[in-house]
């Protein structure tokens, strides 16, 4: 079946401009997780939902991230004002939300910020 | 805070050679340990998951194990097709639900 996608695949923005970055998850997972993996680091969580639960929002680095997830599906994450330091790749996960077993991640998308 | 390290941080074989990779974690109480492979310009490849102290799993070339304080990727007579980066991460016991990755192993296994 199909996996997680994610879009755009890259993206490259000046600084001071909003993005959005899409995520697609798998049919029927009512998890789904973002994390930035900047280059050389390890992934860095960013927010998790969970079915109806409010979000937890721990990760955000700053107040200028922000997501949404739409109907218990898609999600976007939303960065205003993009600074270089944003650039990284951003990838989303989704799973049933068992014990946070996290078995399928998206492709990714890269954000460059000029 | 929960942590992860990896090493090396990057290792070069020659097909055939066999070598372990290394994923030590400080953690409040551990609920799994996870590894994954990850290939330029994809996401990472779950490949196994650890519960408890003692365990271990297998899939062809790669062998996992856990002991309280790390874990070990054994990879057996290993493939150019096994480069890739292999990570590591940690569940931590309680409510959170999100892994803490360790920055990763970059494997070249050269023919």
């Amino acid at each position: 079946g199909a996996g997680v996608s994610q879009s755009p695949s890259n993206k490259v923005t000046e600084k001071g401009k909003d993005v959005e970055l899409r995520c697609d998850p798998i049919s029927g997972h009512t998890a789904l997780y973002w994390y930035r993996q900047s280059l050389g680091q390890g992934l860095e969580f960013l927010i998790y939902f969970q079915g109806n639960s409010a979000p937890d929002k721990s990760g955000l680095p700053s107040d200028r991230f922000s997501a949404e997830r739409t109907g218990g599906s898609v999600s976007t994450l939303t960065i205003q004002r993009t600074q270089q330091e944003d650039s990284a790749v951003y990838l989303c996960a989704s799973s049933f939300g068992r014990d946070g077993l996290l078995e399928d991640f998206g492709p990714g998308t890269r954000l460059t910020v000029t | 805070e929960d942590q992860v390290t990896q090493s090396p941080e990057a290792l070069r074989l020659q097909e055939g050679e066999s070598s372990s990779l290394n994923c030590s974690y400080t953690v409040s109480g551990l609920r799994g340990l996870f590894w994954y492979r990850q290939d330029p310009g994809k996401g990472p490849e779950f490949l196994f998951t650890l519960y408890s102290a003692g365990e271990e799993k297998e899939k062809e070339r790669l062998k996992a194990t856990l002991t309280k304080k790390e874990s070990f990727l054994h990879i057996t007579a290993p493939k150019p097709e096994d480069s890739a980066t292999y990570l590591c991460a940690v569940l931590p016991a309680g409510s959170a639900r999100q892994l803490t990755f360790g920055s990763g192993t970059q494997l070249t296994v050269l023919p």
